[in-house]
């Protein structure tokens, strides 16, 4: 299903551009999040939000920005997009609950490539 | 920060094998989660898992939490083709600094010869 869409989907550019990638949900969940994964690191953390006021810093949140336009949108973008942002990035969801014990449920991914 | 210790890196195997992978943390979980991740998708939620010592099963699947709250296994029974895949723990705090952020294994690839 296409709960959590991500767009684009694929993306080659240049060293030094500025990219938006973007994440909307249908799935009525108030968290939001923002990974990526390289091969054989998993996936980390880049920001996260609890809510549409609130953003956070994830593990790696250096050189990313990201901005949540309302309940189901969230969007990553990079300001000077660098060789090594190449990676694949997901975005996902969660309910939240008082417990903070929901999974999270994750996009399709976007395969950004830097050149 | 936290990790997550996942193993096996890799499994190849036949088609009717079990399989079984692990994970370990230096530190406790709230709750544990299994995916698995299909080339060109995101990762599908396969189990949860919310009490120390808690055994579940989805299908073939099978997880445990492990009683010390710093690790967890997923055993596959009888496995088939459609099971190749990328296989990611992940553990989820409920408290402190890391509320509601999820730490993932490095994740387990299974190829499975028919």
């Amino acid at each position: 299903d296409a709960d959590v869409t991500q767009t684009p989907r694929n993306r080659i550019t240049k060293t030094g551009k500025r990219i938006m990638l973007e994440c909307s949900q249908t799935k009525g969940h108030d968290r939001m999040y923002w990974y990526r994964q390289d091969p054989g690191l998993g996936l980390r953390l880049i920001y996260y939000s609890f809510d549409v006021k609130d953003i956070n810093k994830g593990e790696i949140s250096d050189g990313y920005s990201v901005s949540r336009q309302a309940q189901a949108k969230f969007s990553l973008s990079l300001e000077s997009a660098i060789p090594n942002q190449t990676a694949l990035y997901f975005c996902a969801t969660s309910d939240s609950d008082q417990g903070g014990n929901q999974p999270q449920h994750f996009g399709d991914g976007t395969r950004l490539s830097i050149l | 920060g936290q990790q997550l210790n996942q193993s096996p890196q890799s499994m190849f195997i036949q088609e009717g094998e079990d399989v079984s992978m692990n994970c370990t943390s230096s530190s406790i979980f709230n709750t544990w989660l299994w995916y698995k991740q299909d080339p060109g998708e995101g990762p599908v939620l396969l189990i949860a898992l919310y009490k120390a010592g808690e055994l579940t099963s989805n299908g073939r699947l099978t997880a445990q939490f492990g009683t010390t709250r710093k690790d967890s296994f997923l055993n596959i029974s009888a496995s088939i083709p459609s099971d190749v895949g990328i296989y990611f723990c992940a553990g989820l705090n409920a408290g402190g600094t890391s509320y509601g952020k999820l730490t993932f294994g490095q994740g387990t690839i299974l190829t499975v010869h028919p």
